[in-house]
Parts: C-alpha cells; sequence; structure tokens
C-alpha cells in the first residue's frame, strides 16, 4: 500500500470490553512498532516486531495488553478489559530496517481509544 | 519512559520568525530523528541526523546534534503558518531497536 494504515481511526469502548486494533505497515517494511500517545503527551514505546517476532515487549503497561504479527505484515494489537487508563492514540509505524529504528518510521494515522 | 525532553513544551512566533526547538536524551545513540505531528494526525518523519554526525539541513529546517551534551535543536527559518505542529525528538539506543520519543514542542505560527 502507499503509507501504514490503522484501523478503526476511532473505537469506543465500554470498561472490561475487549478491543483489537489494527495496523497494515507499508509493503515488505521488516520492522513494526507499537506506540501509545495521551494527549499532548508524545508516543511511548509498546512493543517492536521484526518480521513475525516480537522482539521487545517492554513497553506494554500491563498482561492485558498483547500483540502480534503471525504473517510478520498485519499486525493486532489486543487490549483485554479494558480501563478508563487504556484512552489513548494508539500508533502504529514501520520502517524498511532490519535494524527497526536505524532509518525513517512511517507512521498511520492512529487508533483514538476512548473507554467509558 | 521517555527518552528525550523537548524545550521549549511551547512556542509561538509570528510568520516569517525563525523556530528553535531543544532536545536533550539520556543514553548513547546511533541516530537521533525529528518527527512533525499535525493535531490528530500520524507523525511525519522530518529529519535524522546520525550520530558521527553535527549538522544537517533539509530545506528550511537545519538541525544540530552534540553527543558530548546529549542535545540536538531543530531550527524551522522563515515559519509559516502551516509549520503549526508539535515536533518530537526520537533517539534510536545503542543498545535497542527501539525509537524512543520525546515530549515535544507545540509550535504556533500566527500569520
Amino acid at each position: 500500500g502507499a503509507g501504514v494504515s490503522q484501523s478503526p481511526r476511532y473505537k469506543v469502548a465500554k470498561r472490561g470490553q475487549d478491543v483489537a486494533l489494527r495496523c497494515d505497515p507499508i509493503s515488505g517494511h521488516v520492522s513494526l512498532f507499537w506506540y501509545q500517545q495521551a494527549l499532548g503527551q508524545g508516543p511511548e514505546f509498546l512493543t517492536y516486531f521484526q518480521n513475525e517476532a516480537q522482539l521487545d515487549k517492554s513497553g506494554l503497561p500491563s498482561d492485558r495488553f498483547f500483540a502480534e504479527r503471525p504473517e510478520g505484515s498485519v499486525s493486532t494489537l489486543k487490549i483485554q478489559r479494558t480501563q478508563q487508563e487504556d484512552s489513548a492514540v494508539y500508533l502504529c509505524a514501520s520502517t524498511s530496517s532490519i535494524r527497526g529504528a536505524n532509518t525513517e518510521a512511517f507512521f498511520g494515522q492512529g487508533t483514538r481509544l476512548t473507554v467509558v | 519512559s521517555q527518552q528525550g525532553e523537548e524545550d521549549p513544551q511551547a512556542l509561538s512566533i509570528q510568520e516569517g520568525e525563525n523556530a528553535t526547538m531543544n532536545c536533550s536524551y539520556k543514553t548513547s545513540i546511533n541516530n537521533l530523528q525529528w518527527y512533525r505531528q499535525n493535531s490528530g494526525r500520524g507523525l511525519v518523519h522530518l529529519i535524522l541526523i546520525r550520530s558521527n554526525e553535527r549538522e544537517k539541513h533539509s530545506g528550511r529546517l537545519r538541525v544540530t546534534l552534540d553527543t558530548s551534551k546529549k542535545s540536538s535543536s531543530l531550527l524551522i527559518t522563515a515559519s509559516r503558518a502551516a509549520d503549526t505542529a508539535s515536533y518530537f525528538c526520537a533517539t534510536d539506543a545503542r543498545d535497542t531497536d527501539k525509537l524512543i520519543f520525546g515530549t515535544g514542542t507545540r509550535l504556533q505560527v500566527f500569520p
């Protein structure tokens, strides 16, 4: 595709509901990142994939957060039993470098999650 | 946690003026990048400077890097109203593959 695509753009979830956020990276991009961005803050690192391997998940805030990229392309970030503090914009980025952050990262428009 | 901190947090200038934003980071890096984010949109890459470079230019953008002080600056010359956005520095720490962002500078350029 032309760029990184994220869906849905907006998601309203009731507290306790499970949600799944999808990221379609640029075709052929090896590295994929997920970030969480609270209002007025910078993006906070959540997790990083190199192809299908999840090399770093140190930023996931709790075991309610789970990410996968089973075929090394599309990735899904799942949040179980959502809580109000999960409300944020979730950004996905991909790069062509096998050493993820060594080159320009291309970002999707993000998914704005609101937990009510 | 975030690697970098931008200074100032917010900056308001008139069109035609120059805007300077600073970024400080904590650990040794391979490279430092600057990104722009318009309200409600994704981040757009502006420029990348490697740890062995001291200065880089791209159009109206000038970036400097001082690894001894663990700091970088982004200068936007002859600013335009369309430059209004948040600007973030991001670093690629040497011991990881993560791209870590700073806290951002909100730039407002008045016509």
